[in-house]
């Protein structure tokens, strides 16, 4: 069966550093990898995803992770965080079986300081 | 696309009574799901349908809860009777397809049972 860890409930780096969360999953299949982000009191907002092709996929405000099969990981990373990166952060794996459904990690809390 | 919209955004209630939270997919995707988001225990799958067919209900956590899907436009999530316990943020998601990859959250309702 999938699985997702997420290493680090929270993480916490200051204003203009390197943000790496990080993400492990297995799976039996081939994965489809997302990273989703979650503000204070909003549902769940899609950063990326990984399906096929380029392991290094690239998302919105900045975010990027790598996609690699022989470490099975799917790390976070942001060159220069910014306060507003503060926000609850989960990984997820599509569901091996074709039923649309996400197996989501933990999830890890960054915190931004100034 | 109105995205996914749930109702109430906020519920009070008193323990004991009857609450029902609202859900209305966005159009076309067939997959949709119930999760439950507190602090103690992070996010919970409580139960998805696949075509308007509940296929995994095993996130329930009691027989207090239960959950419709009528139609493919409208989703209900009842708790009967409530208890403090139930406070938490309760999100659905819809999805189109095998993979997950149209997964989308609505903003949640949040609960909270005195």
């Amino acid at each position: 069966a999938q699985s997702v860890t997420q290493l680090g409930s929270h993480v916490s780096v200051s204003e203009g550093a390197l943000v790496l969360l990080r993400c492990n999953y297995s799976s039996s299949v081939p994965p489809y990898l997302f990273w989703y982000v979650q503000y204070p009191n909003q549902g769940l907002q899609l950063l990326l995803k990984y399906t096929t092709g380029a392991t290094l996929v690239k998302g919105i405000n900045g975010f990027e992770a790598e996609f690699k099969k022989s470490e099975t990981s799917f790390h976070l990373t942001k060159p220069s965080a910014h306060m507003s990166d503060a926000a609850e952060y989960f990984c997820a794996v599509s569901e091996a079986g074709n039923t649309g459904k996400l197996i989501f990690g933990q999830g890890t809390t960054l915190q931004v300081k100034p | 696309d109105a995205g996914v919209i749930q109702s109430p955004r906020h519920e009070v209630t008193e323990m004991g009574q009857e609450v029902t939270l609202r859900c209305k997919p966005i159009s076309g995707h067939n997959s949709l799901f119930w999760y439950r988001q507190t602090m103690m225990r992070g996010l919970e799958l409580l139960i998805y349908f696949n075509n308007n067919v509940p296929i995994d209900d095993s996130g329930m956590p009691e027989d207090r809860f239960s959950a419709k899907m009528p139609n493919a436009s409208f989703s209900t999530l009842k708790i009967q009777p409530s208890e403090p316990r139930d406070s938490a943020v309760y999100f659905c998601a819809s999805s189109l397809g095998p993979n997950g990859l149209s997964y989308t959250f609505g903003s949640g309702t949040r609960l909270t049972v005195v």
